[in-house]
């Protein structure tokens, strides 16, 4: 059973747009969430987070908004730019616990000059 | 991704023969974390310990695996026996201060590769 859902594979965007990534979850006990950013043969580096208590955390050009009622959460990136090209992961957590962290299968993001 | 290093960074074994994958943590960091990646899936946890400690390990396989933490030296992710399933990405992450929502940093990770 998947916890932590990124349903596209992948996504294209022109350098300049905006890249909308999305990511859902099943699990009502989570209650923070991060993005990652994995370029090939690296580890994943931590991006942005956001906690239950918010619905929007920003950072530079990167925005993550928090829908709890949907269980939904997306990461903005305005505006893209080539360097963002990686793979996405979402992931979710429980603050108190362990920082086990559960990982969506991650949104490959190709931003074209 | 500097500060957790992770050797080798790439492993090759024939079935049935063992593998040790090793984490040196960042500076300071006390808390280490085991994720699998296999093909076109996202990571998944195994195991977390603390020095001389396991605190979770509800995500390793029951059998052929094994992980520690000593007091001195790196974590050590143990597979015995490889078999062909076991080729994936292993990552290994520490942390300052769980249960903060602090961010996990990760290593590059070793790459696994069973013949």
């Amino acid at each position: 059973d998947q916890q932590v859902k990124q349903n596209s594979p992948s996504l294209s965007v022109q350098e300049g747009r905006i890249s909308i990534l999305n990511c859902d979850y099943t699990n009502s006990m989570f209650d923070y969430f991060l993005w990652y950013k994995k370029y090939p043969a690296e580890g994943p580096t931590f991006l942005i987070s956001i906690s239950s208590i918010k619905d929007k955390n920003e950072d530079g050009r990167f925005t993550v908004f928090l829908n709890k009622s949907a269980k939904h959460l997306s990461l903005h990136i305005v505006p893209s730019q080539p360097g963002d090209s990686a793979v996405y992961f979402c992931a979710a957590g429980v603050q108190g616990g362990s920082e086990k962290l559960v990982f969506g299968k991650g949104t490959k993001l190709t931003v074209n000059p | 991704n500097a500060g957790v290093m992770q050797n080798p960074r790439h492993l090759v074994r024939r079935r049935g023969q063992e593998a040790r994958l090793r984490c040196s943590p960042m500076k300071g960091h006390s808390h280490v974390y085991w994720y699998r990646q296999l093909p076109e899936e996202g990571l998944k946890f195994m195991v977390y310990l603390q020095k001389e400690n396991i605190i979770d390990e509800s995500g390793m396989p029951k059998e052929r695996f094994s992980a520690e933490f000593p007091k001195e030296g790196p974590s050590i992710l143990r597979i015995q026996q490889v078999v062909r399933g076991d080729s994936a990405a292993y990552f290994c992450a520490s942390s300052l201060s769980p249960g903060q929502g602090a961010p996990l940093h990760f290593g590059n990770g070793t790459r696994l590769t069973v013949t």
